[in-house]
Parts: C-alpha cells; structure tokens; sequence
C-alpha cells in the first residue's frame, strides 16, 4: 500500500530554512491525489501549511504563504517542503500527507506520514 | 478563514460510556468537515469524512452527524484505546484554507 516518509533536518538556525522532503513508496505521485504538508507545535494542534498537484500546482495557508514553497519531483516520486525565515515558532513535527477527494467533491487527508520533528534553535 | 471550535477541551468518561465531541463553525462548511484520531506519539487517522461517512477500517461505535455550522462526533461504547485528541477539519469550497479544530482530548478512566 502507499507510504508517506518525510526525512530531512532535524535542527534548523533562526532566520534560515527549513528544508523537508516526502518520499511516496507504493504509489504513484502522479495519482489523482493532492499532497500536502501540516505541522504540530509540540503540545498543540494542526495547522495545514499548503498542497501540491503532480502537475505542479500549488495552494498555501495564507499565514505562511509569503514564507512557504512546496514543490514536486515526479521522477523520484517525491514533493518538498520549503519554509524560509524560521523562527522558534516554527518549531513543530512536520507531517507530509495525501487529500483525497470524496463524492461530495471535499478533501480530507486519508494517509499521513510518521512526522518528523524539526526545531528551530542556535 | 472558517474557525472550527471544538468542545469541550478535555473529556473523561469510563469504558462503556458513550462520548460526545463537538465542533461548531464560524460560518456554514455544509457536509465539508471530517474527524481524526491522534493517538499519543501517532500521526493523525482520518475517522469521519463529508460529516457522517466512516472511513474504511473504522470501527462502527464511530459516528459522525451534523451539517452547516454544528457537527458532532459520536463514540458509543468506548474503548480504552479510544484514548486520543480528537481533532475536526474543514474545507469548504476549494481551494480555499484548510483549517483545524483546537483537539478534544479525551481520557479514559
């Protein structure tokens, strides 16, 4: 079945980036699915960063969008993450995730990765 | 943005009981909302989706209701491993914002 497994830094400097990586094992990236990035401050809840097509089309939360690029490898049936500026609030477990669309023509994310922590500190 | 506004914050029931969450919006999502469980150290597992559609693989003492502005997430007899946050999520009208609840946590005695 299809895998999610996000890999990268663990520990990022203030004011640099944050960089991620998904890998999709099982499956195809070219799929009819979006994928998407949420995080999670240690303690508290989720907050859904952005989504990209296959094709290359994007959609970010507006909160982060002048921060965030999302951006996909089709040949190595991955999508990454990008996050630039980082603050300590930036600090949070980093989840990669599929949405799949539903009859009623909604999106909810139906597989999710394991996460992956990244702290932003000097 | 849709503000999802779960309550209440922390729910302690014993096993059996039966456990409601809820989760209110600041404006209408329609069917628009799905429900996941976050065990601790766990990601996220989608539970409910389109506000009363169990996902595959979810046992039936989950229920989900609702629409418009008011939903709730229904657990009949729970189980100890129901322990978790319960989070609710919606996206009305793509591509609008994603947005998630604050979490229910819910306790087993």
């Amino acid at each position: 079945q299809v895998q999610l497994q996000e890999s990268g830094p663990g520990l990022v400097k203030p004011s640099g980036t944050l960089s991620l990586t998904c890998a999709v094992s099982g499956g195809s990236i070219s799929s009819s699915n979006w994928w998407s990035w949420v995080r999670q401050p240690p303690g508290k809840g989720l907050e859904w960063i952005g989504e990209i097509y296959h094709s290359g089309s994007t959609n970010y939360n507006p909160s982060l969008k002048s921060r965030v690029t999302i951006s996909v490898d089709k040949s190595k049936n991955q999508f990454s993450l990008k996050l630039s500026s980082v603050t300590a609030a930036d600090t949070a477990v980093y989840y990669c995730a599929r949405l799949f669309y539903t009859e009623n023509s909604n999106w909810y994310f139906d597989l999710w990765g394991r996460g992956t922590l990244v702290t932003v500190s000097s | 943005e849709i503000v999802l506004t779960q309550s209440p914050a922390t729910l302690s029931l014993s096993p059996g009981e039966r456990a409601t969450l809820s989760c209110r919006a600041s404006q209408s999502v329609s069917s628009s909302l799905a429900w996941y469980q976050q065990k601790p150290g766990q990601a996220p597992r989608l539970l409910i989706y389109d506000a009363s559609n169990r996902a595959t693989g979810i046992p039936a003492r989950f229920s989900g209701s609702g629409s418009g502005t008011d939903f709730t997430l229904t657990i009949s007899s729970l189980e100890p491993e129901d322990l978790a946050v319960y989070y609710c999520q919606q996206r009305s009208n793509w591509p609008r914002p994603i947005t998630f609840g604050q979490g229910t946590r819910l306790e087993i005695k």
